[in-house]
């Protein structure tokens, strides 16, 4: 156990739909990174949240929205889902930022499937 | 922004070494990380080199050269649960990835 909580592990839903996926950081880790990997794809960074404050972007369709609360727990949320949208998606938390030396710890990540 | 580039796919034998070449264009560095990830799995930590050199945990070892851009990851006594992927990232606020190199290791 990486201390990096994610649920569900898998999920299966319509295009259309809304989803949202859940993050719990390691004890401690104030940044929260969200990524998405589809097959075959490397890791896409999509946002990343430090102390409940929105830090970094990267190439996040507007669809998609996150937050990071007050717990430090954080969400994704992936509406109007197409089936391109179907990947894994990793959270990962650091305790420093940047995240140097240690870098992160992933969650075990979340399986959307859109069918 | 950043460039990252890796092999595609590697195969080596049980017993012997790999090395896995990273190369990288960024605009800013505060170190690269190598992590490897076995497939529908979370990537796990390698190494992580900040100064130019040589660095060597155990079967693994990680090489960085600042100024040619380049870092590889070397295996050691390759065995069969080494087969996975290893990705190389570097970044400065966030970590950028690279797209992986799949190893595969044959007895």
């Amino acid at each position: 156990d990486s201390g990096v909580t994610q649920t569900p592990k898998h999920l299966i839903t319509a295009t259309g739909q809304r989803v949202t996926l859940r993050c719990s950081p390691r004890s401690g880790d104030l940044s929260v990174y969200w990524y998405q990997q589809s097959l075959d794809q490397g890791l896409q960074f999509l946002i990343q949240y430090y102390n409940g404050e929105e830090r970094a972007k990267g190439n996040i369709l507007e669809r998609f929205s996150a937050q990071q609360f007050p717990d430090l727990h954080s969400e994704l949320n992936l509406s109007s889902l197409e089936l391109g949208d179907s990947a894994l998606y990793f959270c990962a938390s650091s305790g420093s930022r940047p995240p140097f030396p240690y870098g992160y710890t992933f969650g075990s990540g979340t399986r959307l499937t859109v069918v | 922004g950043q460039n990252i580039d890796q092999p595609t796919e590697m195969t080596a034998t049980e017993g012997a070494i790999v090395q896995i070449n990273c190369t990288y264009q960024t605009s800013g560095f505060n170190g690269l990380f190598w992590y490897q990830q076995h497939a529908g799995e979370a990537p796990t930590f390698l190494s992580y080199n900040v100064l130019d050199g040589l660095e060597e945990k155990g079967r693994f070892s990680s090489f960085l050269s600042r100024s040619k851009g380049y870092s590889y990851l070397l295996l050691k006594e390759l065995q069969m649960k080494d087969s996975a992927s290893y990705l190389c990232a570097v970044g400065g606020n966030k970590l950028v990835f690279g797209a992986g190199t799949i190893l595969r290791v044959k007895s």
